[in-house]
């Protein structure tokens, strides 16, 4: 299995833009994450789906965040319109099963930056 | 809510040993995980840890005592590949996500 995809890996903006981020889970994973990482607060769950369902979105930020997951196989985060502080490492991460020590897997994440 | 208290950062010489701390308070504890993260790659996951006692894994162990909310990560016969974050993440009752620390940004030095 290829893993966690995302796109793009880097992302560079400026202010007000759309940005789009895109996740293909692991095949056959039926929980799909959503995270932001800074250096300041570390790693931070913003939304995460079951079989396709958003469950929790307590953690996104705020209105100009969106996520969706069309089907099994496709996750996009969406920020409109995008501001500087919204500049961070975004990973997605997938995961089979609904406890014990089933672990998540991350994708390679992407960078971005917005001007 | 949640809280994960682990130091900033730690330095050790490669071939020695190293133990990494994790303290949290959870309303309802499901499970404790180890992720290492290297420099600009993502999360990999370690161990994890449900029941008290130490779980080995090769190099590294990791330990749990749930009364004392307390987990600490250790690592043997250090590499300088083992320079990375190590990131403590707990899961709640009923939860079916983490919620991870800050991270601890190990430095091995020959």
């Amino acid at each position: 299995d290829a893993g966690v995809i995302q796109s793009p890996r880097h992302e560079v903006t400026e202010m007000g833009q759309e940005v789009t981020l895109r996740c293909k889970p692991i095949s056959g994973h039926d929980y799909l994450f959503w995270y932001r990482q800074t250096m300041m607060r570390g790693l931070e769950l913003l939304i995460y789906f079951n079989n396709n369902v958003p469950i929790d979105d307590s953690g996104m930020p705020e209105d100009r965040f969106s996520a969706k997951m069309p089907n099994a196989s496709f996750s996009t985060l969406k920020i409109q319109p995008s501001e500087p502080r919204d500049s961070a490492v975004y990973f997605c991460a997938s995961r089979l099963g609904t406890g014990g020590r089933d672990e998540q897997f991350f994708g390679p994440g992407t960078r971005l930056t917005v001007l | 809510g949640q809280n994960i208290d682990q130091p900033t950062e730690m330095t050790a010489t490669e071939g020695a040993i190293v133990q990494i701390n994790c303290t949290y308070q959870t309303s309802g504890f499901n499970g404790l995980f180890w992720y290492q993260q290297h420099a600009g790659e993502a999360p990999t996951f370690l161990s994890y840890n449900v029941l008290d006692g130490l779980e080995e894994k090769g190099r590294f162990s990791s330990f749990l005592s749930r009364s004392k909310g307390y987990s600490y990560l250790l690592l043997k016969e250090l590499q300088m590949k083992d320079s990375a974050s190590y990131l403590c993440a707990v899961r709640q009752t009923g939860a079916n996500n983490l919620f991870f620390g800050t991270g601890t940004r190990l430095t091995v030095i020959p």
